[in-house]
């Protein structure tokens, strides 16, 4: 299966809301409710921020929200502040017990 | 607390062998499937493998298929991922990853090791 596409780069100003999508096929991303969202921060591992599409793992702030419409997921970060400058990764399940990851998406904090 | 504390990696030719070792700890280690999780310098995240709580469902990337082999070892808690007939393309960190899930996985990867570097060259 070919990576999610996902935008290379997104900005927003601190207190604004930004939107990252996460493009992929009616085999993966529309197929299942299974996408999760991962934030990176450069020489640490990541960390989960979202799971099935749209739920937080306790301790994420709920600033951070998912949602899905059709092929494709998008992760909203609402109330930018500078820690959220980070690498945004989506993945998806894509059957027969295979994951795929989109290419990340840079989030600058203006 | 959970942890997961990785061991291993490092230099090797094409062609060659290397072990990853990930040591868990705060947490049922049978009850979580276990998954291995690369990203190649400067690029995005790709799965590799994953192996069920029980150890009994085990599954690949077609990128690592009949080169990887990943194991766990409930008795010490601690997985596994042999990496034989190695390629420049395999140059990795490797992070081991705690699925939320017992049987298998959905991409869900609630905790992550620190991460192991592989470099594949001659």
């Amino acid at each position: 299966q070919s990576a999610l596409t996902q935008p290379p780069s997104a900005s927003g100003s601190p207190g604004q809301s930004v939107t990252i999508s996460c493009t992929g096929t009616s085999s993966d991303v529309g197929g299942y409710n299974y996408v999760s969202w991962y934030q990176q921060y450069p020489g640490k591992a990541p960390k989960l921020m979202i799971y099935e599409v749209s739920k937080r793992p306790s301790g994420v702030p709920d600033r951070f929200s998912g949602s899905k419409s059709g092929d494709t997921a998008s992760l909203t970060v609402s109330g930018l502040q500078a820690e959220d400058e980070a690498n945004y990764y989506c993945n998806s399940y894509a059957g027969s017990n295979n994951v795929i990851f989109g290419g990340g998406t840079k989030l600058t904090v203006l | 607390e959970v942890q997961l504390l990785q061991s291993g990696g490092g230099l090797e030719q094409p062609g060659g062998s290397l072990r990853l070792s990930c040591a868990a700890s705060g947490f049922t280690f049978s009850t979580c499937a276990m998954s291995w999780v690369r990203q190649a310098p400067g690029k995005g995240l790709e799965w590799v493998s994953t192996v069920s709580g029980s150890g009994s469902g085990i599954f690949y990337a077609d990128s690592v298929k009949g080169r990887f082999t990943i194991s766990r070892d409930k008795s010490i808690n601690t997985l596994y991922l042999q990496m034989n007939s190695l390629r420049a393309e395999d140059t990795a960190i490797y992070y081991c990853a705690k699925d939320q899930r017992a049987t298998s996985t959905r991409g869900s990867f609630d905790y992550w090791g620190q991460g192991s570097l592989v470099t594949v060259s001659s």
